[in-house]
């Protein structure tokens, strides 16, 4: 299936400064990436997506960028807020399984005054 | 539309129990999703359906798991008999075009302790 790696597990930034989360994932067909944020004790909720066909897309203070020839793609939070505390969740589908997702295994941001 | 509506909230029951979990997808989306999320094996997808058809479950641990899509508003998610490493967040979600084409909406999840 689908491998779906996630770096760091946690990081820690000001406010005010970037912030930017890893992931890798091992199905070379895969060609939708979601990134999900998930605040303490609330549902997972996509905040950002790209697909194969595009290298970088942008909504406002995030961005996601897609590497497909290594396999990784990356979230930027710039001009981190409060509010970004919470877990991202990066997601591949596995081609071979129906295009099911996969998750990474989370990343804990955040965001100190 | 209210969103994906799952119940209960919160579960609390002893090991050997039925527990069972429910669902109510967004009208019109076709795909209905069963995640169980754990702070050691993070958000695990458990089963889907397409159009009430199971498609893949084979995220469910055992055969002690179970689940349902009678129609297209209504999904169960069964556990019997449970046992203590069954507690975790249990999230249902819906999509109109699968999880690999569109965005899934979650659940608020229901929260499972099996004492």
């Amino acid at each position: 299936g689908e491998n779906v790696e996630q770096h760091p597990s946690t990081l820690s930034v000001q406010e005010g400064d970037s912030a930017v989360i890893k992931c890798t994932y091992s199905d070379s067909a895969s060609n939708y990436f979601p990134w999900y944020k998930q605040e303490l004790g609330k549902r997972p909720q996509l905040i950002i997506d790209i697909r194969s066909n595009v290298g970088e897309k942008k909504d406002q203070r995030i961005a996601v960028t897609l590497n497909k020839t290594a396999k990784h793609f990356s979230l930027h939070i710039t001009e981190t807020q409060p509010e970004d505390s919470a877990v991202y969740f990066c997601a591949a589908p596995f081609t071979g399984g129906g295009n099911k997702l996969t998750f990474g295994t989370g990343t804990q941001l955040k965001v100190e005054l | 539309d209210a969103g994906v509506i799952q119940s209960p909230r919160h579960e609390v029951t002893e090991m050997g129990q039925e527990v069972t979990l429910r669902c109510k997808p967004i009208s019109g989306h076709n795909s209905l999703f069963w995640y169980r999320q754990t702070m050691m094996r993070g958000l695990e997808l458990l089963i889907y359906f397409n159009n009430n058809v199971p498609i893949d479950d084979s995220g469910m641990p055992e055969d002690r798991f179970s689940a349902k899509m009678p129609n297209a508003s209504f999904s169960t998610l069964k556990i019997q008999p449970s046992e203590p490493r069954d507690s975790a967040v249990y999230f249902c979600a819906s999509s109109s075009g699968g999880s690999n084409t569109g965005e899934l909406f979650f659940g608020e999840g229901s929260r499972l302790t099996v004492l």
